[in-house]
């Protein structure tokens, strides 16, 4: 039983490029989260999904799409990726919306 | 408007002691509480939780106390070890059920 897992670790872009990170959970939890953190400041919800097939906004979507077309994965896209998107991106899942999160370990992000 | 908030940022405590981190909310509706702990690097992990319908919850070494009058909530670990050096945070659901606030979190340092 892996939990949740996210790939890859680390990550380097360029302004204006687009990447993909990947979000695997094997604990057939229903909600699935993506969140950003940055120093000095608490977690902060890019887009969740509450099921198969859909997918809502967060705070802080801007600049940022998803997709979840299997159950046990979540993915987050970067389309242009900005400067201001380097951050340490989580993952998360939960049986319902307000039940404990179980977090994956994290992807670092840097847009130079 | 809601909000999560701790107390102190960082916290320093003697290996052995016991160590106490606190954290304070607005929404006097919220019902349920978690405490995650962070280590660098890694995502949040899960601690322990608590229901509004509860004062206190102990766990393995943890106890967490509820102060509804107050809006308190503390996280009390016991004989605390230097693998207890990490970002400890607490989190509430917010009334639309499928997010959560995160605090920015305190960081303890156990000093061996």
């Amino acid at each position: 039983n892996a939990g949740v897992t996210q790939t890859p670790k680390f990550r380097v872009l360029k302004t204006g490029q687009s990447m993909t990170l990947l979000c695997a959970q094997d604990m057939n939890h229903e909600y699935m989260y993506w969140y950003r953190q940055d120093p000095g400041m608490g977690l902060r919800l890019i887009h969740y999904s509450v099921g198969e097939g859909t997918t809502a906004k967060g705070e802080v979507p801007d600049g940022y799409n998803v997709s979840r077309l299997k159950k046990q994965n979540f993915l987050l896209g970067l389309e242009s990726a900005a400067p201001s998107q380097t951050s340490v991106y989580f993952c998360a899942s939960s049986t319902a919306g307000t039940d404990t999160q179980y977090f994956g370990p994290g992807t670092r992000l840097t847009v130079l | 408007g809601e909000s999560v908030g701790l107390h102190l940022p960082t916290l320093s405590v003697q290996e052995g002691d016991n160590s106490i981190i606190n954290c304070a909310y607005s929404n006097s509706a919220s019902d349920y509480f978690i405490w995650y702990k962070q280590e660098s690097g890694k995502g949040p992990q899960f601690i322990i939780d608590i229901r509004s319908n509860m004062d206190k919850r102990q766990g393995q070494r943890v106890t967490v106390l509820l102060n509804k009058t107050v809006k308190h909530l503390s996280l009390q670990i016991a004989a605390t070890q230097p693998g207890d050096s990490a970002v400890y945070f607490c989190a509430e659901p917010k009334n639309t059920g499928n997010q959560f606030y995160f605090g920015t979190g305190t960081s303890l340092t156990v000093i061996p």
